[in-house]
């Protein structure tokens, strides 16, 4: 059976540190991997989603990036944080006709 | 732009009662349609799914009706149990499968009291 694994589970970072977020997927070979963000009070927003290997699409203008090293991996970047980063970020995964199967996401904090 | 809303913030409902969850969208290419349900610290689960060409899917408890016209999808639980207490996001897909890039709507706290 297919497993994702986010982590960290929580983070506390300073305004202006780089950021690290880490997403993998098992038991699937070439999925679509997705990045969201849940802000306080709001829905779930896609960040990026790509479909294979180096191949990245970003869906809203913001300090952060992505990338895709590895088939199963999915890399959630940022060079300097903003207090507006602050947020719950999930990963997630799909594959043919299935729906999308989420993380259990970060609660990233910035101070 | 907000093209999938979920105008009720929460809902309180007894235990064994009917809760319904409703979902609104605005974009007419959508033609795909999901729930998910999402509690606290974890990430949110697939729970049903409705393509534009049905009106109604059911799968144990829940319900999923489609008004294409209205541009309106509700979930609907029946009997609504304690461990359903959870947030409920309606999510839309354009390309006619759940294969694909969604839009969620913000969420409906759903409170069931036993």
């Amino acid at each position: 059976s297919q497993t994702i694994h986010q982590w960290p589970a929580t983070l506390v970072q300073p305004v202006g540190s780089p950021l690290s977020l880490e997403c993998t997927v098992e038991g699937t070979s070439n999925p679509n991997l997705y990045w969201y963000r849940q802000a306080a009070g709001r829905g779930l927003q896609l960040l990026f989603y790509s479909v294979g290997i180096g191949q990245i699409s970003s869906e809203v203008p913001q300090n952060l990036s992505a990338s895709r090293p590895q088939d199963r991996q999915f890399i959630l970047s940022s060079k300097k944080l903003l207090l507006s980063d602050s947020g719950f970020y999930l990963c997630a995964w799909s594959r043919s006709n299935q729906p999308q199967h989420f993380g259990d996401g970060t609660r990233l904090s910035i101070l | 732009d907000q093209q999938v809303k979920q105008n009720s913030p929460s809902l309180s409902v007894q235990e064994g009662r009917i809760s319904i969850l409703n979902c609104d969208y605005t974009n007419s290419m959508f033609d795909y349609f999901l729930w998910y349900k999402k509690y606290p610290a974890e990430g949110p689960t697939f729970l049903i799914s409705i393509s534009s060409i049905k009106d109604k899917n059911e799968d144990g408890r829940f319900t999923v009706f489609l008004n294409k016209s209205a541009k309106h999808l509700s979930l609907h639980i029946v009997p609504s149990q304690p461990g359903d207490s959870a947030v409920y996001f309606c999510a839309a897909n354009a390309g006619g499968t759940s294969y694909g890039k969604l839009t969620f709507g913000q969420g409906t706290i759903l409170t069931v009291h036993p």
